[in-house]
Protein backbone atom coordinates (compact mmCIF):
# COMPACT_ATOMS: atom_id res chain seq x y z
CA UNK A 1 0.00 0.00 0.00
CA UNK A 2 1.88 3.34 -1.38
CA UNK A 3 -0.77 5.64 -1.25
CA UNK A 4 -4.29 6.89 -1.93
CA UNK A 5 -5.78 5.85 -4.83
CA UNK A 6 -8.50 6.95 -6.68
CA UNK A 7 -10.45 5.39 -9.23
CA UNK A 8 -10.95 6.56 -12.31
CA UNK A 9 -8.65 9.12 -13.24
CA UNK A 10 -11.30 10.60 -15.50
CA UNK A 11 -14.50 10.48 -16.19
CA UNK A 12 -16.90 11.78 -18.87
CA UNK A 13 -20.69 11.77 -18.73
CA UNK A 14 -23.65 13.34 -20.28
CA UNK A 15 -26.00 15.63 -18.24
CA UNK A 16 -28.33 13.96 -16.02
CA UNK A 17 -26.58 10.51 -15.67
CA UNK A 18 -24.95 9.57 -12.64
CA UNK A 19 -21.73 9.04 -11.54
CA UNK A 20 -19.70 7.22 -8.61
CA UNK A 21 -15.73 7.54 -7.63
CA UNK A 22 -14.02 5.67 -5.53
CA UNK A 23 -11.50 6.17 -3.01
CA UNK A 24 -9.28 3.41 -1.55
CA UNK A 25 -7.11 5.37 1.54
CA UNK A 26 -4.07 4.03 2.92
CA UNK A 27 -4.85 1.13 4.97
CA UNK A 28 -4.57 2.02 8.26
CA UNK A 29 -5.56 6.00 8.13
CA UNK A 30 -9.26 6.11 10.04
CA UNK A 31 -9.62 9.59 8.40
CA UNK A 32 -11.04 10.28 5.11
CA UNK A 33 -11.89 13.22 3.44
CA UNK A 34 -13.45 14.23 -0.10
CA UNK A 35 -12.76 17.61 -2.13
CA UNK A 36 -13.93 19.43 -4.86
CA UNK A 37 -11.21 21.49 -6.99
CA UNK A 38 -13.41 23.53 -10.27
CA UNK A 39 -11.29 25.46 -11.86
CA UNK A 40 -8.77 27.94 -11.50
CA UNK A 41 -9.33 27.38 -7.60
CA UNK A 42 -7.74 25.56 -4.47
CA UNK A 43 -9.76 22.47 -3.62
CA UNK A 44 -12.75 22.97 -1.16
CA UNK A 45 -13.96 20.40 1.26
CA UNK A 46 -17.23 18.49 0.62
CA UNK A 47 -17.21 15.56 3.69
CA UNK A 48 -15.19 13.67 6.03
CA UNK A 49 -15.30 10.45 7.51
CA UNK A 50 -13.74 8.82 10.92
CA UNK A 51 -13.98 5.06 10.27
CA UNK A 52 -17.37 4.50 8.48
CA UNK A 53 -19.01 7.98 9.91
CA UNK A 54 -19.42 10.36 7.94
CA UNK A 55 -19.06 13.46 10.59
CA UNK A 56 -18.88 16.57 8.63
CA UNK A 57 -20.52 17.40 5.38
CA UNK A 58 -20.24 21.06 3.38
CA UNK A 59 -23.04 23.39 2.16
CA UNK A 60 -21.22 22.68 -1.13
CA UNK A 61 -22.41 18.66 -0.83
CA UNK A 62 -25.98 19.25 -2.47
CA UNK A 63 -28.66 16.30 -2.36
CA UNK A 64 -27.66 15.47 -5.27
CA UNK A 65 -24.15 13.92 -3.30
CA UNK A 66 -23.57 11.35 -1.42
CA UNK A 67 -20.95 9.48 0.10
CA UNK A 68 -20.21 6.49 1.99
CA UNK A 69 -17.24 4.42 3.57
CA UNK A 70 -18.66 1.10 4.59
CA UNK A 71 -16.16 -0.83 7.01
CA UNK A 72 -14.19 1.89 7.29
CA UNK A 73 -12.20 1.45 4.43
CA UNK A 74 -12.70 2.60 0.87
CA UNK A 75 -14.99 5.29 0.29
CA UNK A 76 -17.38 6.11 -2.83
CA UNK A 77 -18.84 9.53 -3.42
CA UNK A 78 -21.78 9.07 -5.95
CA UNK A 79 -23.01 12.26 -7.86
CA UNK A 80 -26.58 11.74 -9.25
CA UNK A 81 -28.33 13.67 -11.93
CA UNK A 82 -24.90 15.08 -13.03
CA UNK A 83 -25.10 18.99 -13.80
CA UNK A 84 -22.60 20.87 -16.19
CA UNK A 85 -21.80 22.93 -12.65
CA UNK A 86 -20.14 19.42 -11.29
CA UNK A 87 -16.87 18.93 -13.73
CA UNK A 88 -14.93 19.22 -11.69
CA UNK A 89 -11.26 17.39 -9.89
CA UNK A 90 -12.58 15.27 -6.88
CA UNK A 91 -9.92 14.66 -4.45
CA UNK A 92 -9.46 12.45 -1.80
CA UNK A 93 -7.55 12.29 1.26
CA UNK A 94 -6.62 10.13 4.45
CA UNK A 95 -4.88 10.87 7.95
CA UNK A 96 -4.22 9.30 10.58
CA UNK A 97 -3.28 11.20 14.29
CA UNK A 98 0.45 9.87 14.81
CA UNK A 99 1.16 10.89 19.03
CA UNK A 100 -0.32 14.00 18.44
CA UNK A 101 0.96 14.25 14.98
CA UNK A 102 -1.46 14.07 11.73
CA UNK A 103 -0.32 12.86 8.57
CA UNK A 104 -2.56 13.80 5.80
CA UNK A 105 -1.82 11.67 2.34
CA UNK A 106 -3.51 13.03 -1.11
CA UNK A 107 -4.34 10.90 -4.08
CA UNK A 108 -4.20 12.00 -7.60
CA UNK A 109 -8.09 12.67 -8.13
CA UNK A 110 -10.85 11.98 -10.33
CA UNK A 111 -11.21 14.66 -13.34
CA UNK A 112 -15.05 14.88 -13.86
CA UNK A 113 -16.20 16.03 -17.31
CA UNK A 114 -20.28 16.66 -17.71
CA UNK A 115 -20.85 17.18 -21.31
CA UNK B 1 -11.88 30.02 9.54
CA UNK B 2 -8.17 29.91 7.66
CA UNK B 3 -7.00 32.19 4.77
CA UNK B 4 -4.14 31.38 2.68
CA UNK B 5 -2.74 33.34 0.49
CA UNK B 6 -0.23 32.02 -2.56
CA UNK B 7 1.76 34.00 -4.36
CA UNK B 8 2.74 34.88 -7.48
CA UNK B 9 -0.92 33.40 -8.87
CA UNK B 10 1.33 33.24 -12.22
CA UNK B 11 5.45 32.56 -12.27
CA UNK B 12 7.04 32.46 -15.97
CA UNK B 13 10.58 31.22 -15.41
CA UNK B 14 13.70 30.52 -17.70
CA UNK B 15 15.19 26.49 -17.40
CA UNK B 16 17.85 26.86 -14.71
CA UNK B 17 16.02 29.74 -12.87
CA UNK B 18 15.55 29.74 -8.87
CA UNK B 19 11.91 29.83 -8.01
CA UNK B 20 10.43 30.82 -5.25
CA UNK B 21 6.25 30.51 -4.01
CA UNK B 22 4.89 31.92 -1.48
CA UNK B 23 2.06 30.91 0.89
CA UNK B 24 0.50 32.74 4.32
CA UNK B 25 -2.14 31.66 6.35
CA UNK B 26 -4.19 33.53 8.71
CA UNK B 27 -4.32 31.15 11.76
CA UNK B 28 -2.18 29.00 13.87
CA UNK B 29 -1.76 25.10 12.00
CA UNK B 30 -0.74 21.82 12.41
CA UNK B 31 1.03 21.39 9.69
CA UNK B 32 1.30 22.52 6.12
CA UNK B 33 1.41 21.27 3.25
CA UNK B 34 2.76 21.90 -0.79
CA UNK B 35 1.09 19.95 -3.51
CA UNK B 36 1.90 19.82 -7.23
CA UNK B 37 -0.68 19.74 -9.94
CA UNK B 38 0.16 18.52 -13.50
CA UNK B 39 -1.48 20.16 -16.85
CA UNK B 40 -3.61 16.41 -16.62
CA UNK B 41 -4.77 17.26 -13.11
CA UNK B 42 -3.43 15.10 -10.71
CA UNK B 43 -2.04 15.54 -7.68
CA UNK B 44 1.48 14.56 -6.19
CA UNK B 45 2.13 15.77 -2.23
CA UNK B 46 5.41 17.31 -1.98
CA UNK B 47 5.84 18.14 1.25
CA UNK B 48 4.83 18.29 4.53
CA UNK B 49 6.07 20.05 7.52
CA UNK B 50 5.42 22.18 10.90
CA UNK B 51 8.52 23.57 11.48
CA UNK B 52 12.04 24.22 9.70
CA UNK B 53 12.87 23.72 6.38
CA UNK B 54 12.67 20.00 4.22
CA UNK B 55 14.41 19.23 1.03
CA UNK B 56 14.15 17.08 -1.76
CA UNK B 57 16.21 16.57 -4.42
CA UNK B 58 15.84 20.18 -6.21
CA UNK B 59 12.89 21.48 -4.15
CA UNK B 60 13.29 23.25 -0.63
CA UNK B 61 10.27 23.89 1.60
CA UNK B 62 10.81 26.10 4.04
CA UNK B 63 7.92 27.42 6.99
CA UNK B 64 8.28 30.14 9.92
CA UNK B 65 5.20 29.19 12.06
CA UNK B 66 5.55 32.81 14.14
CA UNK B 67 5.27 34.71 10.97
CA UNK B 68 2.97 32.19 9.26
CA UNK B 69 4.01 32.23 6.34
CA UNK B 70 6.00 29.34 3.78
CA UNK B 71 8.44 29.37 0.99
CA UNK B 72 8.77 26.41 -1.75
CA UNK B 73 11.76 26.96 -3.71
CA UNK B 74 12.90 25.56 -7.00
CA UNK B 75 16.52 25.40 -7.54
CA UNK B 76 17.53 25.02 -11.40
CA UNK B 77 13.86 25.12 -12.80
CA UNK B 78 13.14 22.70 -15.43
CA UNK B 79 10.33 22.83 -18.24
CA UNK B 80 9.17 19.47 -16.65
CA UNK B 81 8.59 21.77 -13.28
CA UNK B 82 6.09 23.33 -14.75
CA UNK B 83 2.61 22.65 -13.00
CA UNK B 84 0.31 24.64 -10.60
CA UNK B 85 1.44 24.64 -6.81
CA UNK B 86 -0.94 24.64 -3.79
CA UNK B 87 -0.19 25.16 -0.58
CA UNK B 88 -2.80 23.57 2.05
CA UNK B 89 -2.92 24.29 5.46
CA UNK B 90 -3.91 21.62 8.09
CA UNK B 91 -5.18 21.98 11.42
CA UNK B 92 -5.94 19.21 14.25
CA UNK B 93 -9.11 19.92 15.50
CA UNK B 94 -11.85 18.13 17.83
CA UNK B 95 -11.21 14.72 15.83
CA UNK B 96 -10.98 15.71 12.57
CA UNK B 97 -7.98 17.42 10.23
CA UNK B 98 -9.06 20.43 8.72
CA UNK B 99 -7.19 21.30 5.30
CA UNK B 100 -7.66 24.67 4.06
CA UNK B 101 -6.33 25.05 0.40
CA UNK B 102 -4.84 27.98 -1.35
CA UNK B 103 -5.99 28.97 -4.82
CA UNK B 104 -2.88 28.01 -6.55
CA UNK B 105 0.67 29.58 -8.36
CA UNK B 106 0.86 28.05 -11.89
CA UNK B 107 4.63 28.09 -13.31
CA UNK B 108 5.79 27.78 -16.53
CA UNK B 109 9.43 27.12 -17.41
CA UNK B 110 10.44 27.65 -20.62
CA UNK B 111 13.27 26.11 -22.00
Amino acid sequence: DTGVSQNPRHKITKRGQNVTFRCDPISEHNRLYWYRQTLGQGPEFLTYFQNEAQLEKSRLLSDRFSAERPKGSFSTLEIQRTEQGDSAMYLCASSQPIRGFTEAFFGQGTRLTVV
Amino acid sequence: KNEVEQSPQNLTAQEGEFITINCSYSVGISALHWLQQHPGGGIVSLFMLSSGKKKHGRLIATINIQEKHSSLHITASHPRDSAVYICAVGVDGAGSYQLTFGKGTKLSVIP
